[in-house]
């Protein structure tokens, strides 16, 4: 695709519910990382993939949060039994190699 | 601990009024400092990255250099489609993670 897309662009969900946010990368980019934004924070680093090796996942702020990306291409963010806290906006990049990062429009999950 | 600082947190301009924002850094095995800016409600949109100190940038009315502790984004004669947050976050690690500061936003007055 032309750029990285993410979906949806909204989520509304209530407490203790889980939630999937998918990214879809640049065709042919190796590297896929998700980053989350929350109001008036800098971004915040969670997971990262590069190509066929084991995901960063040094970032991941509890065992709520987990990813997978399936054929080096797609990516899912899960979060389990979601809290307050975690209402953020969740920001997928990806890139060529690991250099320049482009990302998405975000998903912006709001919890109830 | 590796961080990133911006200054100043905001800036307001009249437009064609020159200024600079700055970004200093102290991550240790530094992989590339970049420059994006972030509109509201949409992701970080790439402008530079820079390597080394000494190197310098273009791109239009955007000017980003590097020192061994801080970068530079010079803003020259700036428009009002210039306002936006701009961030510039440092590349560490075999992970080549950002590490984001909390940007300048900037508000450019027509």
């Amino acid at each position: 695709g032309a750029g990285v897309s993410q979906s949806p662009s909204n989520k509304v969900t209530e407490k203790g519910k889980d939630v999937e946010l998918r990214c879809d990368p640049i065709s042919g980019h190796t590297a896929l990382y998700w980053y989350r934004q929350s109001l008036g924070q800098g971004l915040e680093f969670l997971i990262y993939f590069q190509g066929n090796s084991a995901p960063d996942k040094s970032g991941l702020p509890s065992d709520r949060f987990s990813a997978e990306r399936t054929g080096g291409s797609v990516s899912t963010l899960t979060i389990q039994r979601t809290q307050q806290e975690d209402s953020a906006v969740y920001l997928c990049a990806s890139s060529l190699l690991g250099d320049t990062q482009y990302f998405g429009p975000g998903t912006r999950l709001t919890v109830l | 601990e590796d961080q990133v600082t911006q200054s100043p947190e905001a800036l307001r301009l009249q437009e064609g009024e020159s200024s600079s924002l700055n970004c200093s850094y102290t991550v240790s095995g530094l992989r590339g400092l970049f420059w994006y800016r972030q509109d509201p409600g949409k992701g970080p949109e790439f402008l530079f990255t820079l390597y080394s100190a000494g190197e310098e940038k273009e791109k239009e009315r955007l000017k980003a250099t590097l020192t061994k502790k801080e970068s530079f984004l010079h803003i020259t004669a700036p428009k009002p489609e210039d306002s936006a947050t701009y961030l510039c976050p440092d590349s560490a690690g075999n992970n080549r993670k950002l590490i984001w500061g909390l940007g300048t936003s900037l508000a450019v007055n027509p």
